[in-house]
């Protein structure tokens, strides 16, 4: 069975850096074509896609977002962080990682989502 | 790298088909034959429904299929169900930036 789950803080302060991890298991991310993605939906709104990295550790950003966003994978740990910095309220959102497979460049799987509010 | 264009709602009475469109660029739905669609309930995580514009993954019903024509995918619900109630989101490749998501389309069962 493949599972992702999201974790990290529900509450952060504005300015600050956010630091979310992706644990999955049932795949490996060394295998050769397999991605770890995180997309995020603010309150009513549309899902918004952020970054992936690749079994290769290709890493690829959103345009509006790469000078905030990095993303690493720890293969041992079957696990993927996304740090994003200076955080602001307007980033207030679920945040979802998912697995992207380079024979479907499509999300298959994805975590429940963790809930983020930005506010002082 | 813009979201792709959706209606943000569609309706249909049980067993109507209903159509939703996903309008893009050259740039991304009319340069890849890979183009997903996704389900999502509410308070609940997507469920991919497509994907390379008309593939089912194994479990989803074939009620559900996609087409695109130039820059537009879309997706064709035949036979609505009551459970198709929800939100639907496409997106597609886009290259160097490889994903780009819809607007979303709110799909009501009158």
């Amino acid at each position: 069975q493949i599972t992702l789950k999201e974790s990290g803080p529900t509450l952060v302060k504005p300015t600050q850096t956010l630091t979310l991890t992706c644990t999955f298991s049932g795949f490996s991310l060394s295998t050769s074509g397999v991605g770890v993605g995180w997309i995020r939906q603010p309150p009513g709104k549309a899902l918004e896609w952020l970054a992936l990295i690749y079994w290769d550790d290709d890493k690829r950003y959103s345009p509006s977002l790469k000078s905030r966003l990095t993303i690493t994978k720890d293969t041992s740990k079957n696990q993927v962080v996304l740090t994003m910095t200076n955080m602001d309220p307007v980033d207030t959102a679920t945040y979802y990682c998912a697995r992207s497979m380079t024979t479907l460049d499509a999300f298959d799987i994805w975590g429940q989502g963790t809930m983020v509010t930005v506010s002082s | 790298q813009s979201a792709l264009t959706q209606p943000a709602s569609v309706s249909g009475s049980p067993g109507q088909s209903i159509t939703i469109s996903c309008t893009g660029t050259s740039s991304d739905v009319g340069s890849y034959n890979l183009v997903s669609w996704y389900q999502q309930h509410p308070g609940k995580a997507p469920k991919l429904m497509i994907y390379e514009v008309s593939k089912r993954p194994s479990g989803v019903s074939n009620r559900f299929s996609g087409s695109k024509s130039g820059n537009t995918a879309s997706l064709t619900i035949s036979g609505l169900q009551a459970e198709d109630e929800a939100d639907y989101y496409c997106c597609s490749y886009a290259g160097s930036s490889p994903f780009v998501f819809g607007t979303g389309t709110k799909v009501t069962v009158l």
